[in-house]
């Protein structure tokens, strides 16, 4: 199986800022990567697809890069609705889909 | 706009089954043309995915930790997955979201419409 390892875990920043989500693929993965982000009590939402694609209605401030076995997701201009988990999800073979343990952005 | 809608989520006692259905609808939106998934997520944990099914139903994969006891089917008549899960264990419990994959086969996709979630609680 391929394991996916997020970093940090957690991190505190402030609104305006801009920071940077690591994740990493226990094996080349080439860019199957997506990103969801997921607020309090709702389902997940997609962000990121194929490592650097945007999905429709997902702000610019948003932005994934990466190939092989490591990512990044990177917000800029943090703003107030962007405090939630986010979670890598490796798309490359199947069984198992699997997802990064998350990273928790909390308002420093 | 595709709407994704979960059901059947309840207690259940160890060892009993359960039947999770999930409907999926939107104005020319093909249901066949779309592989189905099912993530559940347990209290204060991460995702775990679970199940996926292709667009035609001929092929269907799941997690090992499910292998054996549950079992994902589609009725493309009726815009409808289901998730069959038999045995079930108190490490099942979890919110069970299905979700709507971006292709017909299920591999190199993303999930791009996903359900509020249902809540299976198995306790005695």
């Amino acid at each position: 199986d391929i394991q996916m390892t997020q970093s940090p875990s957690s991190l505190s920043a402030s609104v305006g800022d801009t920071v940077t989500i690591s994740c990493r693929a226990s094996q080349n993965i080439a860019r199957y990567l997506n990103w969801y982000q997921q607020r309090p009590g709702k389902a997940p939402k997609p962000l990121v697809y194929a490592a650097s694609s945007l999905l429709d209605g997902v702000p610019s401030r948003f932005s994934g890069s990466g190939s092989g076995t490591d990512f990044t997701l990177t917000i800029s201009d943090l703003q107030p609705e962007d405090f939630a988990i986010y979670y890598c999800q490796q798309a490359f073979s199947i069984p198992p889909i699997t997802f990064g343990q998350g990273t928790r952005l909390e308002i420093k | 706009e595709v709407q994704v809608l979960e059901s059947g989520g309840s207690l259940v006692q160890p060892g009993g089954s359960l039947r999770l259905s999930c409907g999926c609808t939107g104005s020319g939106f093909t249901f066949n043309a779309y592989a189905m998934t099912w993530v559940r997520q347990a209290p204060g944990k991460g995702l775990e995915w679970v199940s996926e099914i292709s667009g035609n139903g001929g092929s269907t994969y799941y997690a090992d930790s499910v292998k054996g006891r549950f079992t994902i089917s589609r009725d493309n008549s009726k815009n409808t997955v289901y998730l069959q899960m038999d045995s079930l264990r108190a490490e099942d419990s979890a919110t069970y979201y299905c979700a709507r994959s971006s292709n017909n086969y299920g591999l190199h996709d993303w999930f791009d419409h996903w359900g509020q979630g249902t809540l299976v609680t198995v306790s005695s």
